[in-house]
């Protein structure tokens, strides 16, 4: 079975660009959530998506936002980009909401934004 | 935002050596799980743990769920170079329809051949 797949795996951006970083689950997966990780903070949540609709955000600005389509993909957009939004942005998935086994998180490579 | 405590922070260690790590948080978990991490890579787990009190093995590996929910720990045995990378650590203190880990910093091994 294919893991999770992210595009593009490395973005250089300017300052005030906005960018859109894509994520293909693990076949049958309909939960995806989105971690940023840099050096200083660690891995830090996003927000996450179960059927199209949003179910929890973390601790980030407006300027961070995401989407889920009906086959599960998700993308990830942020808009007027800071020097300080350089990082590894990770995307997992999981099979539902459930407890157990369903809380077992399963990541992609990630995009390394870096902006200049 | 809320991070667990993981410690130590790095490990230096011969080949063959055992490695023990853990994560302490002020909060109760209902699962614990443990990644690695390699350069460049994203998190690769390891172990999940859903009870207080579970031991549970992989391999080498071998992680407790801390009996009070909000600890947990991490053991590799006979260490080789193959386990240089990062692990980290990380809760869950929802019933399991939130999907926010919540993570460790991070324990970083380097193996001496």
């Amino acid at each position: 079975k294919a893991g999770v797949t992210q595009t593009p795996r490395y973005l250089i951006k300017t300052r005030g660009q906005q960018v859109t970083l894509s994520c293909s689950p693990i076949s049958g997966h309909r939960s995806v959530s989105w971690y940023q990780q840099t050096p200083g903070q660690g891995l830090q949540f996003l927000f996450e998506y179960f059927s199209e609709t949003q179910r929890n955000k973390g601790n980030f600005p407006g300027r961070f936002s995401g989407r889920q389509f009906s086959n599960s993909r998700s993308e990830m957009n942020v808009s007027t980009l800071e020097l300080g939004d350089s990082a590894l942005y990770l995307c997992a998935s999981r099979p539902g909401l459930a407890g157990g086994a369903y809380n077992e998180q399963f990541f992609g490579p990630g995009t390394r934004l870096t902006v200049l | 935002g809320q991070q667990l405590n993981q410690s130590p922070q790095s490990m230096f260690i011969q080949e063959g050596e055992d490695v023990s790590m853990n994560c302490t948080s002020s909060s109760i978990f209902n699962t614990w799980l443990w990644y690695k991490q390699d350069p460049g890579e994203g998190p690769v787990l390891l172990i999940a743990l859903y009870k207080a009190g579970e031991l549970t093995s992989n391999g080498r590996l071998t992680a407790q769920f801390g009996i009070t929910r909000k600890d947990s720990f991490l053991n590799i045995s006979a260490s080789i170079p193959s386990d240089v990378g990062i692990y980290f650590c990380a809760g869950l203190n929802y019933g399991g329809s939130q999907g926010n880990l919540i993570f460790g910093k991070g324990t970083k091994l380097s193996v001496k051949p």
